[in-house]
């Protein structure tokens, strides 16, 4: 358990439907991430939110639209995926201010698995 | 812009010692993580490193110079729960930023 909860666990959409990802975070963090993993790649940060605004947008594609209505919670809206998008998709958090360790360690959910067919 | 580099994939031999090396390349730093993921799992934390020298912490023990852009995680009386995949990550300038992975380096532990 690592303070970050993540649903669905997995998720199978096809190209047309429109879903979202949630994510939970108990840890009282004011940052929130979510990042791509895909099979031989590195991870990739998609959106950041800090205290709610969104600070960072790696260029991802417009059809992930992310909503941060308070700290605790992030979403990951997702609309005419394309199945290059397949891949696991993880939140995480920290707290941003911290000095050192506390200041930058970033805390991954468990990830959602999405298949797009 | 940012590079981290480090080696797909080691294999070593239960109670042996294995070193996994990192460079990196960033246009700010603020410190390097070392992330543990087993498979189908989310990436666990290990490590951080924003000062030169070794940071020990029971089995593992991470190492970085900044001056040389470099770092490693040093594992220590391999168990076969230690097979997984060991990312090496890089904070920027400050801020909210989030991390640079790595591609991981994917470690087998032999009998």
């Amino acid at each position: 358990e690592t303070g970050v909860t993540q649903t669905p666990r997995h998720l199978v959409m096809g190209m047309t439907n429109k879903k979202s990802l949630k994510c939970e975070q108990h840890l009282g963090h004011n940052a929130m991430y979510w990042y791509k993993q895909s099979a031989k790649k590195p991870l990739e940060l998609m959106f950041v939110y800090s205290l709610e605004e969104r600070v960072e947008n790696n260029s991802v594609p417009s059809r992930f639209s992310p909503e941060c209505p308070n700290s605790s919670h992030l979403f990951l809206h997702l609309h005419t995926l394309q199945p290059e998008d397949s891949a696991l998709y993880l939140c995480a958090s920290s707290q941003e201010g911290g000095q050192g360790i506390s200041g930058n360690t970033i805390y991954f959910g468990e990830g959602s698995w999405l298949t797009v067919v | 812009g940012q590079n981290i580099d480090q080696p797909t994939e080691m294999t070593a031999t239960e109670g042996a010692i294995v070193q996994i090396n990192c460079t990196y390349q960033t246009s700010g730093f603020n410190g390097l993580f070392w992330y543990q993921q087993h498979a189908g799992e989310a990436p666990t934390f290990l490590s951080y490193n924003v000062l030169d020298g070794l940071e020990e912490k029971g089995r593992f023990s991470s190492f970085l110079s900044r001056s040389k852009g470099y770092s490693y995680l040093l594992l220590k009386e391999l168990q076969m729960k230690d097979s997984a995949s060991y990312l090496c990550a890089a904070s920027g300038g400050g801020g909210a930023d989030g991390l640079t992975f790595g591609k991981g380096t994917h470690l087998i532990i032999q009998p």
